[in-house]
């Protein structure tokens, strides 16, 4: 059975400061994975895709890998800002059909 | 497009009580699903539907029923709410079923609590 696990499961930082967040799977059987975006009360917010053939992608300040063989993907956030407060969750979709396996989420503060 | 909209936004129900919680999406996308949110547990699929007239249950099914007699809408339904379903619910959408990049957008979520 596929499971998610997301380190840490909070983090608080100063602005301006670089950071990773972390995301393990169990299964490295996967179709891709995603980061998601959660703010308090919202829905998610797609932040970046990786196709399973994939080793990264990036958008803006925000660079995702992929490791498929050692089960891992991080969340690499350069100059962290206050707007980037929130939960970031990571999701992997084991199959054709669409369906994600979540993980828990790291919640993220940044201080000003 | 409006994308992902689901209503209501919160509803409070009493234990046996019935309800539908509406999702319905404008972008054409053949995969729809509905997970739910709880605190510690992360989200977790309940149905889902790989185009019209075709579902399937997830991880947590027993309690829901779901329909998709068109290809925008995406209906789950309470039969009898137990305080076990109070929860929050999304819904998502997605191009195609088979598609290796296809992004998941959300609907902004119920927040659902059954007394």
């Amino acid at each position: 059975k596929q499971e998610v696990t997301q380190i840490p499961a909070a983090l608080s930082v100063p602005e301006g400061e670089n950071l990773v967040l972390n995301c393990s799977f169990t299964d490295s059987a996967i179709y891709n994975l995603q980061w998601f975006r959660q703010d308090p009360g919202k829905g998610l917010t797609s932040l970046l895709l990786i196709q399973s053939s994939q080793r990264e992608q990036t958008s803006g300040r925000l660079n995702a890998s992929l490791d498929k063989s050692s089960g891992r993907s991080t969340l690499y956030i350069a100059a962290s800002q206050p707007g980037d407060s929130a939960t970031y969750l990571c999701a992997v979709r084991r199959g054709s059909q669409g369906n994600l396996i979540f993980g828990k989420g790291t919640k993220l503060s940044v201080k000003p | 497009n409006a994308g992902v909209t689901q209503t209501p936004k919160f509803q409070v129900l009493k234990t046996g009580q019935s309800m539908t919680l509406q999702c319905a999406q404008d972008m054409n996308h053949e995969y729809m699903s509905w997970y739910r949110q709880d605190p510690g547990m992360g989200l977790r699929l309940i149905h889902y539907s790989v185009g019209a007239g075709i579902t399937d249950q997830g991880e947590v099914p027993n309690g829901y029923n779901v329909s998709r007699s068109t290809t925008e809408d995406f209906p789950l339904r309470l039969l009898s709410a137990a305080p076990s379903q109070t929860s929050v619910y999304f819904c998502a959408s997605s191009r195609l079923a088979g598609s290796l990049t296809d992004t998941q957008y959300f609907g902004p979520g119920t927040r659902l609590t059954v007394l």
